[in-house]
């Protein structure tokens, strides 16, 4: 079954910190996604990569980076949290060439105080 | 850039037909695909249309015309449990994945 894993469910960090929201997948697929989620606004592209060790900012990166060192895994870094961070992120992936089926992992809910 | 429009609510009853449409703005378009989300889950997928006309799944269709740039899903015979909300995505030749900002479906007994 293909699978996407989300290293935490939910986050309590405090303003300033740096987080780090870890994603695995287990299907080889080339492209990977982080969107993040928030009532009313749908989901919001931060950042994607289309192969290891690029990537490229969606509409929201400002406050996020991220790192894809292997093809498998895709990070998403918080370096100086803050309370407008607070949001359900969702990371995905999908073949590369292919605009159709995401498959999405479970959500990281990060709550920032 | 790109963009998508969708209603934010529709409320029907059991049993009917209802269709969610989606407008987009996209430039080196892909494909139009759709997600349920139910509360408290991850989006699953629905269906994709990369080219014109409909695609039927189930009780589930959904339809694309892109030199009108718009798509529509089409729920039919209604359940309950088909409440939930619905996003439609474009992708772009960039690789880019935009959603739409959701269309929260409201099934009545």
């Amino acid at each position: 079954d293909v699978k996407v894993t989300q290293s935490s469910r939910y986050l309590v960090k405090r303003t300033g910190e740096k987080v780090f929201l870890e994603c695995v997948q287990d299907m080889d697929h080339e492209n990977m996604f982080w969107y993040r989620q928030d009532p009313g606004l749908g989901l919001r592209l931060i950042y994607f990569s289309y192969d290891v060790k690029m990537k490229e900012k969606g509409d929201i990166p400002e406050g996020y980076s991220v790192s894809r060192e292997k093809k498998e895994r895709f990070s998403l870094i918080l370096e100086s949290a803050s309370t407008n961070q607070t949001s359900m992120y969702l990371c995905a992936s999908i073949p590369g060439g292919n605009t159709g089926e995401l498959f999405f992992g479970e959500g990281s809910r990060l709550t920032v105080l | 850039g790109q963009s998508l429009e969708q209603p934010s609510e529709v409320t029907a009853v059991e049993g009917a037909i209802v269709q969610i449409n989606c407008t987009y703005q996209t430039s080196g378009f892909y494909g139009l695909s759709w997600y349920q989300q139910h509360d408290g889950g991850a989006p699953t997928f629905l269906s994709y249309n990369a080219l014109d006309g409909l695609e039927e799944t189930g009780r589930f269709s959904s339809f694309l015309s892109r030199s009108d740039s718009y798509g529509y899903l089409l729920l039919q015979e209604l359940q309950m449990k088909d409440s939930a909300s619905y996003f439609c995505a474009v992708g772009s030749n960039t690789g880019k994945l935009i959603f739409g900002q959701g269309t929260t479906l409201q099934v009545k007994p």
